[in-house]
């Protein structure tokens, strides 16, 4: 059974940091990997996805890598901004449409 | 194009009460799954459709059920609640394969 842990829990920084959260998985057969931002009490956005053929996806201030063999990921966010603050998740998908979550990573970005 | 939307957007409802919650996916998108969202579990997957059919259903009991119509949107039903099931329900709406999920804002059912 696939199990995906986040690390840090929460985590709090001053604008315009640098910052990695970490996402890793116990099973390396996955198709995918996505990272997703929830605002309290919102539906999930999907930031990016990673094919299981991929290394890295990048969007804006975002950049995402992906190790299947060592069963890692990392959400890279450049140049913080309070905006930013939010829940990010990781989910892979092993089969047709189901996500395995972690339980995320809080991140304050304060001005 | 219109994001997924689910209805209704919050529900209180008495333990033993039965509730059904909506989903519409995006126009196109012929897979729906459901997931439930506490504090204590985080995001579990509930069940997925595609094309009116159930692909995948995850470690959750009987009283939760779903169904997928023609038109692709999707229903699902808990029976007999239990405090427990007060949660966010989440649904999501993909192509049906192994491209990016697309989730809606959410039902949140509270029990009382």
């Amino acid at each position: 059974k696939q199990e995906v842990t986040q690390i840090p829990a929460a985590l709090s920084v001053p604008e315009g940091e640098n910052l990695v959260l970490n996402c890793s998985f116990t099973d390396s057969a996955i198709y995918n990997l996505q990272w997703f931002r929830q605002d309290p009490g919102k539906g999930l956005t999907s930031l990016l996805l990673i094919q299981s053929s991929q290394r890295e996806q990048t969007s804006g201030r975002l950049n995402a890598s992906l190790d299947k063999s060592s069963g890692r990921s990392t959400l890279y966010i450049a140049a913080s901004q309070p905006g930013d603050s939010a829940t990010y998740l990781c989910a892979t998908a092993a089969g047709y449409s189901t996500l395995t979550f972690g339980k995320g990573t809080m991140l304050l970005v304060s001005p | 194009k219109a994001g997924v939307t689910q209805t209704p957007r919050y529900l209180i409802k008495t333990r033993g009460q039965q509730v059904t919650l909506s989903c519409s996916p995006i126009s196109g998108h012929r897979s729906v799954s459901w997931y439930q969202q506490t504090p204590g579990q985080g995001l579990q997957f509930l069940f997925e459709y595609f094309s009116e059919t159930q692909r995948n259903k995850g470690n959750f009991p009987g009283r939760f059920s779903g169904r997928q119509f023609s038109n692709s949107r999707s229903e699902m039903n808990v029976s007999t609640l239990e405090l427990g099931d007060s949660a966010l329900y989440l649904c999501a709406s993909g192509p049906g394969g192994t491209d990016t999920q697309y989730f809606g804002p959410g039902t949140r059912l509270t029990v009382l």
